[in-house]
């Protein structure tokens, strides 16, 4: 199974708005509306900000929102912060013989 | 709160055995699956396999199968990730985490642990 593809980086000044891409195949992303956005900080372990492409656990801010078309998946920061700076992940169901994949990360810097 | 808590980093010698641990607390953990990933150094992230606490049904991603082996003691609440010859590319950083299946596909990760740094080097 192929990692999704994600950009190694990405960055945006804050108040600016950002959006990470994530690319996988008919197999993954665009077969499922499964994908799963985490944001690590450095040292610290991932965090769930977006799953089922576009729905927000309790307690993060709706500053970050997702979307798909096709066999890309997106994530959005909008009003970006400081303490968005951080790696992100992507992740998507795979079907049933599988356990799912994860994309290579982003990382994003606030400049 | 839910919380998983992982035993603490390993310095190891290719070669060696190692078992690390993951213990949940304030959930109900025979009903759930406990998974681990992988995180080499500077690089992303890779779901080795999960475990359903309940009867210790395991699966495991292609890439994991015969590296290692997941298990859980559900008496102490605990999944366990084990290898029995360490390699020094099997140095990473281990998270387990609570992943959330519904009709057998993975649909989320909610929880994670705080992680467990695998050192191996001789």
């Amino acid at each position: 199974q192929s990692a999704l593809t994600q950009p190694p980086s990405a960055s945006g000044s804050p108040g600016q708005s950002v959006t990470i891409s994530c690319t996988g195949t008919s197999s993954d992303v665009g077969g499922y509306n499964l994908v799963s956005w985490y944001q690590q900080h450095p040292g610290k372990a991932p965090k769930l900000i977006i799953y089922e492409v576009n729905n927000r656990p309790s307690g993060v801010p709706d500053r970050f929102s997702g979307s798909k078309s096709g066999n890309t998946a997106s994530l959005t920061v909008s009003g970006l912060q400081a303490e968005d700076e951080a790696d992100y992940y992507c992740s998507s169901c795979a079907g049933s013989n599988s356990l799912g994949v994860f994309g290579g990360g982003t990382k994003l810097t606030v400049l | 709160e839910v919380q998983l808590v992982q035993s603490g980093a390993e310095v190891k010698e290719p070669g060696e055995s190692l078992k690390i641990s993951c213990k949940d607390s304030g959930y109900s953990f025979t009903t759930s699956w406990i998974g681990w990933v992988r995180q080499m150094p500077g690089k992303g992230l890779e779901l080795i396999g999960i475990i359903y606490l309940g009867d210790s049904d395991t699966r495991y991603s292609p890439s994991f199968q015969g590296q290692v082996t997941i298990s859980a003691d559900k008496s102490i609440s605990t999944a366990y990730l084990q290898w029995s010859s360490l390699k020094a590319s099997d140095t990473a950083m281990y998270y387990c985490a609570r992943p959330i299946l519904v009709g057998g596909l993975i649909i989320r990760i909610d929880d994670w642990g705080q992680g467990t740094l695998v050192t191996v080097s001789s």
